[in-house]
Order: C-alpha cells, then structure tokens, then sequence
C-alpha cells in the first residue's frame, strides 16, 4: 500500500519570506501523480500544484514550487514571497496512475504560519 | 463553471440515526469521490464512484454506503451512526476519464456531529 508522510506538523514563517514544506511517500508504482492541497480555516481543500511522476521537470505555480527527487520519493513544496493568505494546513497527497481510478491517499499535514 | 456542492453543510444527529448526504460535481465531471476527516485519523478515503459505478472503497465498514446517478450527482449514507464518525466529510469530482493528470477539485464538505 501507498504511504504518505509529512514529517512536520507545524511550520511558521514571516511574511515575504520563504518556506518549504516535506513530503516522502512509499510506492512500488512507476506511474503515479503527486499534489499538494491547501486547506484554510474555512476547510475548503484547494489545489495548490500537482506533479506527474514521468516528468522530470518540477511543477511551478505562480508563487508555488515543487522539489520532486523521484529516486527518493520526496516531494518538497516551496512557498515563496510568503503571504498573510498563504497561513493553512497544507497536504501532500499521491494518487496511482492512469487506470487506477482517482483515489488519493494523504499524508498527516502541515499546519503553517505566516507572521506579519 | 460552479465548483462541488455539498449539501448540507452541517448536520446534527444522535447515535443510531442513519444520515445522508449529497455532492454534485462540477459539470461535466464523471468521477466523485468521497473522503473523511477527523482529527485522530486524517484524510481517509471512503469510495469513488464513476458513472454511476462503484470503482474504489475503502477500509470502512458496510454502514457506509454511496451511490451515483446518471447526471453525476451523488450520495453517501452512513446507517445506525456511532460517536466516532463525527468528523467533515468531503466530496471531491474529477474527469474521471480522459484527463491526463487526473486532477480532483473537493467541495466544502458536511460537518457532521453525533451525539
């Protein structure tokens, strides 16, 4: 079976500046999608970037960036210029590929802070 | 395009009462899936169903059900509830078929409290 985990609970960081969050996961798969969601307070989840297993490349959005090292199965998300509205809980998740359906299997969560 | 509905948005019921609740995915989409969060046990996916079948299920037990019908919208019931399934329950559609990276958009969830 698919693990996710996130190793930090809490994160805090001021305002304009960078963080990065951690996600490992354990798959046998070769084909697989990786995502981190946002859920503020209001616990509306929100895509904040998705990763396809067979691009090398790593996602980027806007502000938003990914570190994905396939070899070991890490996933690392990059906030930069923080923001006030960038304050939530942040999840990786992992979903098989194609002909998998679209379950996603989530890790534990990180609570972030952004200090003004 | 509106997002994922779920409705109601917050339920009351007491140990034993059986509830249900609804999701309508994003026009167009096939797949709905359905997830429970609690704080104990996080993000837990319960099933996913596309058109109008059942694809996935979860480790739960047979007192969780769904179903899907033919405009896409769909339904989960929980039977004689018990205090631990207090939790927000959400409802997240994509394609389902076709999109190259599967994406899934989740709707507000059902908070649900048993008493």
């Amino acid at each position: 079976a698919q693990t996710v985990t996130q190793s930090q609970p809490e994160m805090s960081v001021q305002e304009a500046e960078t963080v990065t969050l951690s996600c490992t996961y354990d798959t046998s798969e070769s084909d697989y999608y990786l995502f981190w969601y946002k859920q503020p307070p209001s616990r509306q989840m929100i895509l904040v970037i998705r990763q396809e297993a067979y691009k090398q490349q790593n996602a980027t959005e806007n502000r938003f960036s990914v570190n994905f090292q396939k070899a070991a199965k890490s996933f690392s998300l990059k906030i930069s210029d923080s923001q006030l509205g960038d304050a939530a809980m942040y999840f990786c998740a992992y979903r098989r590929g194609e002909t998998s359906g679209s379950r996603l299997t989530f890790g534990e969560g990180t609570q972030l802070t952004v200090n003004p | 395009k509106a997002g994922v509905t779920q409705t109601p948005r917050y339920l009351i019921k007491t140990r034993g009462q059986q509830v249900t609740l609804s999701c309508s995915p994003i026009s167009g989409h096939r797949s709905v899936s359905w997830y429970q969060q609690t704080p104990g046990q996080g993000l837990q996916f319960l099933f996913e169903y596309f058109s109008e079948t059942q694809r996935n299920k979860g480790n739960f037990p047979g007192r969780f059900s769904g179903r899907q019908f033919s405009n896409s919208r769909s339904e989960m019931n929980v039977s004689t509830l018990e205090l631990g399934d207090s939790a927000l329950y959400l409802c997240a559609s994509s394609l389902g078929a076709g999109e190259p990276r599967k994406t899934q958009y989740f709707g507000p969830g059902t908070r649900l409290l048993v008493l």
